[in-house]
């Protein structure tokens, strides 16, 4: 499968910070997700970016298309404790079927 | 709208035995199905992908012998892992593809807990 690094590995925030994290892949995606994922549930969707450059927000969250379509990133801002989890950014290829690849996932702890 | 249900959402089974792990599409039509596996701590590992009415694929290293799926319908998916060994026991996911509409593209069910004793 397809290998997404995905940097940092875990973070540990104040309250009120703002966090980001990135994604890189040695292949070209069509399409750039990132997930929220909550201990002992499945991955709920924050954003989705479908072309090169996009700038995407979700309420407090921004993300990006990389223009080499190689690399994405999530900017969260003003982080409240709510927050926590463990954040995946996955990638899709449309023309090997659909498929999701996942990155490595970051941690965020936020400290009240 | 585009929800995935996921049963059971965790199961106990003795080693040697098999189990099936189902996945439905509530409100949308689900050309595609993926299956995923994750260990503790680690990132979603992508198994398999499958299509309505065809053979699934199965990513490299992975036993389609082992874990049999079956997308029989266009709301219907099933994992079936055989002869369950403790070495198994994971979180498994799947993810249903509308294909018709990014809205419907990007939905994961709640996962199954599969712990094999």
């Amino acid at each position: 499968g397809q290998q997404l690094n995905q940097s940092p590995q875990s973070m540990f925030i104040q309250e009120g910070e703002d966090v980001s994290m990135n994604c890189t892949s040695s292949s070209i995606f069509n399409t750039w997700l990132w997930y929220k994922q909550d201990p002992g549930e499945g991955p709920v969707l924050l954003i989705a970016l479908y072309k090169a450059g996009e700038l995407t927000s979700n309420g407090r969250l921004t993300a990006q298309f990389g223009i080499t379509r190689k690399d994405s990133f999530l900017n969260i801002s003003a982080s409240i404790p709510s927050d926590v989890g463990i954040y995946f950014c996955a990638g899709q290829l449309y023309h090997t079927g659909n498929q999701f690849y996942f990155g490595t996932g970051t941690s965020l702890t936020v400290i009240p | 709208g585009a929800v995935v249900s996921q049963h059971p959402s965790w199961v106990i089974c003795k080693s040697g035995t098999s189990v099936k792990i189902e996945c439905r599409s509530l409100d949308f039509q689900a050309t595609t199905m993926f299956w995923y596996r994750q260990f503790p701590k680690q990132s979603l590992m992508l198994m398999a992908t499958s299509n309505e009415g065809s053979k699934a694929t199965y990513e490299q290293g992975v036993e389609k012998d082992k874990f049999l799926i079956n997308h029989a319908s266009l709301t219907l998916s099933t994992l079936t892992v055989t002869s369950a060994h403790p070495e198994d026991s994971s979180f498994y996911i799947c993810s249903a593809w509308g294909g018709r509409g990014r809205v419907y593209g990007y939905t994961f069910g709640s996962g199954t807990r599969l712990t094999v004793v």
